[in-house]
């Protein structure tokens, strides 16, 4: 299968605890973006990458929250210190030119 | 603040019926918008791009019309089925890099 991958699907943490999410675009695609979405909302763009650059960041994300896309490939997403209202689901998704997404099936995290 | 609506209710609708669904949007100026499905614990799938300079656009059994005047989108589900139940997100692209702004979304039911 060559579509956007996410990993782990599920993540149920503590408070407190830091999570690492991992992405896997498609190949050839040189765009990754990060959204988070809440039950009943749609996506709610965190950040993006073109290539291994980081271009921007939603004010909305705060300092706990930091991703990374070492050699345009892979991404990853953090957080640390992680709180109740950090729960939700985390998806990524690829383009080749930033119109079309094609998104991963996401990881669903729980912070209890 | 920009905002992006669509109706919250659910739409219930009968198998073979055409559901319309409405985006309605403030404080933008976009040079396309989009429309995703989504379906329950999934990642959204891209369904059509219509530009700014495009009255309408067909895929299929989906049609979807844009009137940058009046700031709203109609996404059509000619000769619905039960197959077609999901939740459609549309999605503005403020500056064209990506960084998709979605609306809540609203949730189709078809009935056999």
């Amino acid at each position: 299968d060559t579509g956007v991958s996410q990993d782990p699907r599920h993540k149920i943490t503590k408070r407190g605890q830091n999570v690492t999410f991992r992405c896997d675009p498609i190949s050839e695609h040189n765009r990754l973006y990060w959204y988070r979405q809440t039950l009943g909302q749609g996506p709610e763009f965190l950040t993006y990458f073109q290539n291994e650059a980081q271009l921007e960041k939603s004010r909305l994300l705060s300092d706990r929250f930091s991703a990374e896309r070492p050699k345009g490939s892979f991404s990853t997403l953090e957080i640390q210190r992680t709180e109740q209202g950090d729960s939700a689901m985390y998806l990524c998704a690829s383009s080749f030119g930033g119109i079309e997404q094609f998104f991963g099936p996401g990881t669903r995290l729980t912070v209890l | 603040s920009q905002k992006i609506e669509q109706n919250s209710e659910a739409l219930n609708i009968q198998e073979g019926k055409t559901a319309t669904l409405t985006c309605n949007y403030t404080n933008y100026s976009p040079a396309y918008l989009q429309w995703y499905r989504q379906d329950p614990g999934r990642g959204p799938v891209f369904l059509l791009l219509i530009r700014e300079n495009e009255k309408e656009k067909r895929k299929e059994r989906l049609k979807v019309t844009f009137d940058t005047t009046l700031k709203q989108s109609l996404f059509h589900i000619t000769a619905s089925q039960p197959a077609d139940s999901a939740t459609y997100l549309c999605a503005l692209d403020p500056d064209s890099w990506g960084k998709l702004q979605f609306g809540a979304g609203t949730q189709v039911v078809v009935t056999p």
